[in-house]
């Protein structure tokens, strides 16, 4: 079946440093991506959707020149977190659509990626 | 744009009662709402999800209900099991497909 792969699970990093995280598409094409930022205890809250081929489209209030998010082909799009700060500590996840499925109604969610910086 | 507000944030429930969690939303052109389910570090999992064409919906142990008038749907899971504690989320697709989400209950069964 369908399947999102995230990598890494588990990342802990020093503060200054950049994080790549990649969410791949597996036995689909995903023209889209959702990553998503949860907190402790807290709901997931969409940073930024990114286009196969064309630049993401962030939400308000998430700086996108410290969040780079590359769609390069219909299998994987990635999310670096760069300059880290320990306040960039929490887990992230993707999730994607299959190609074509505008209505959003089956999304296919990554593993998520808990990241802590020290 | 569309809110959701999902109630309560914690459920504690006797295994074997049963367990309704609650959300409401404001965009009245809001048509379909999934309930996600999520453990600890994993993924949510859809375990159901409605349309607004259809006032309920069952699968086994869980349903959900959707009252378009009052703008609010709810999930009712019977005979709880250890296995279904998790936090539990509602969302809503607003008329861009975008879903917004729920800020999520904590559903402790207590055996």
């Amino acid at each position: 079946g369908a399947v999102v792969s995230q990598h890494p699970s588990w990342v802990i990093c020093k503060s200054g440093t950049s994080v790549k995280i990649e969410c791949r598409s597996l036995d689909f094409q995903a023209t889209t991506m959702f990553w998503y930022r949860q907190f402790p205890k807290q709901s997931l809250m969409l940073m930024a959707t990114s286009n196969e081929g064309s630049k993401a489209t962030y939400e308000q209030g998430v700086e996108k020149d410290k969040f780079l998010i590359n769609h390069a082909s219909l299998t994987l799009s990635t999310l670096t977190v760069t300059s880290a700060h320990p306040e960039d500590s929490s887990f992230y996840i993707c999730s994607a659509p299959r190609k074509g499925d505008i209505t959003n109604e089956k999304l296919f969610f990554g593993s998520g990626t808990q990241l802590s910086v020290l | 744009g569309e809110n959701v507000e999902q109630h309560p944030s914690t459920l504690s429930v006797q295994e074997g009662d049963s367990a309704v969690i609650k959300c409401t939303y404001s965009d009245s052109a809001s048509n379909y709402f999934p309930w996600y389910k999520q453990e600890l570090g994993k993924r949510p999992q859809l375990i159901i999800d409605i349309r607004s064409n259809v006032g309920e919906k069952k699968d086994q142990r869980i349903a959900v209900t959707l009252n378009k008038t009052a703008k609010h749907f709810s999930l009712h899971i019977t005979e709880t099991q250890p296995e279904d504690s998790a936090v539990y989320f509602c969302a809503a697709r607003d008329s861009n497909y975008q879903l917004i989400w729920g800020a999520g209950t904590k559903l402790i069964i207590k055996p």
